[in-house]
């Protein structure tokens, strides 16, 4: 779906388990991000990552990790510090640039809302 | 870091008229200001963004105004549809190689038929 693409849509997560959500894209972007979105409280950055192998926590990191071993993908494991974490989660990627002209907003995936049974 | 705030969180309107959102940030080194559109369960969708060298821009029916001495940013919609109708994300951010943006709470617009 427009070159990024998160799996599952749906997941549900008992107490105490892990869970990864994938994000995997195909348009050659060199940043990868993850929000959460609640509703009435937009979208809050979880973790963001520029290159390869680097990672950077962001607002809300508490509770979840990230890797970055390839450019395409950029998976977010939900773990059990996590208390609350039922939620729509939203993968995105763009391609940093400096200067002005070009377009730099962010390409979202279709999300994964998870949900703790 | 940065801080973006909206008000109010829903604003509704009859067909055909305008819509104005509004959008504050604190950090006066935001040069990049996004708006996104997100439908009922779907992905949010850059709609127009603007850099802070330009104080206005245009594209059809919807346009985005920037005041960088008052720090704030506007999202303007004439002759406003119910396809109109979602939930409107303001972002702002300093570009660069570490840049991220920051998303305001997000408003709900109805476009009454």
């Amino acid at each position: 779906d427009g070159g990024i693409t998160q799996s599952p849509k749906y997941l549900f997560r008992k107490e105490g388990q892990n869970v990864t959500l994938s994000c995997e894209q195909n348009l050659n972007h060199d940043a990868m991000y993850w929000y959460r979105q609640d509703p009435g409280q937009g979208l809050r950055l979880i973790y963001y990552s520029q290159i390869v192998n680097d990672f950077q926590k962001g607002d809300i990191a508490e509770g979840y990790s990230v890797s970055r071993e390839k450019k395409e993908s950029f998976p977010l494991t939900v773990t059990s510090a996590q208390k609350n974490p039922t939620a729509f989660y939203l993968c995105a990627s763009s391609t940093p640039r400096t200067g002005g002209g070009s377009i730099y907003g962010y390409t979202f995936g279709s999300g994964t809302r998870l949900t703790v049974v | 870091g940065e801080n973006v705030e909206q008000h109010p969180s829903t604003l509704s309107v009859q067909e055909g008229d305008s819509a104005v959102i509004k959008c504050t940030y604190s950090d006066s080194a935001s040069n990049y200001f996004p708006w996104y559109k997100q439908e009922l369960g779907k992905r949010p969708q850059l709609i127009i963004d603007i850099r802070s060298n330009v104080g206005e821009k245009k594209d059809q029916r919807i346009a985005v105004t920037l005041n960088k001495t008052a720090k704030h940013f506007s999202l303007h919609i004439t002759e406003t549809q119910p396809e109109d109708s979602a939930v409107y994300f303001c972002a702002a951010t300093l570009t660069g190689a570490n840049s991220k943006l920051t998303f305001g709470k997000g408003i709900t617009l109805s476009v009454r038929p």
